[in-house]
């Protein structure tokens, strides 16, 4: 069954602004991962939170994450033409499965 | 230098015959993963082995059987093939099973029908 929901599916924006994607998921979890993936492409890992962690940076990545509305949400700053790509939330409980939401697609245009 | 590794990259082929796809990961990871993305990218796990061990085998037809020589390798083999099969696959590694690892996927392989 499909744990994370992201919102909003798609996302166009300009150069040099911040994306904001959002992940909520059902089940208690052990962390929260977030992967990109660029079109005809394998997914990227690009920062995983644990559920004991409230925010995480990454360069231009920050991510946070709140257990008790079980959302967390992913922030992209100064955006590039080349963050273009869908972007996955994943899930991690007991026994290490990965579940994936539906992903956002985020578009930067020059 | 290629971290994780799948052939083909794409396959064509028509109903009903069996294909099999490779992966190969050369980071020592004792675990890997086979996923399916569907055309509205939802990707989904499909097995997991650990060290060789099947560990995870979600509700897959069993026309689906992943073989694992070896730690380093994980290949799917599929039976009797149908339309709904068209997909792309992704092989994937981690360090461990259980523990807050991220997963490192292969290029993935689209696999279509006919």
């Amino acid at each position: 069954s499909q744990q994370g929901e992201e919102d909003p599916q798609a996302l166009s924006i300009q150069e040099g602004e911040n994306a904001t994607m959002n992940c909520s998921y059902k089940t208690s979890i052990n962390n929260l991962q977030w992967y990109r993936q660029n079109s005809g492409r394998g997914l990227v890992h690009l920062i995983l939170i644990r559920s004991n962690e409230r925010e995480k940076h990454s360069g231009r990545l920050r991510v946070t994450l709140d257990t008790s509305k079980k959302s967390s949400s992913l922030l992209i700053t100064a955006s590039r033409a080349a963050d273009t790509a869908s972007y996955f939330c994943a899930t991690q409980s007991q026994g290490g499965k990965l579940i994936f939401g539906q992903g956002t697609e985020l578009s930067v245009k020059p | 230098d290629t971290a994780v590794s799948q052939t083909p990259k794409y396959l064509v082929t028509q109903m009903g015959n069996d294909k099999s796809i490779k992966c190969e990961q050369n980071l020592g990871h004792d675990t890997m993963y086979w996923y399916k993305q569907d055309s509205k990218k939802f990707l989904k796990i499909m097995f997991s082995y650990n060290n060789k061990e099947l560990i995870i085998n979600e509700t897959v037809p069993n026309r689906f059987s992943p073989k694992s020589p070896d730690k380093a390798h994980l290949n799917l083999h599929i039976n009797s093939l149908e339309l709904g099969d068209s997909a792309v696959y992704f092989c994937a590694s981690s360090q461990f099973a259980t523990e807050s690892y991220e997963q490192y996927f292969g290029p993935g392989t689209r696999l279509t029908v006919t």
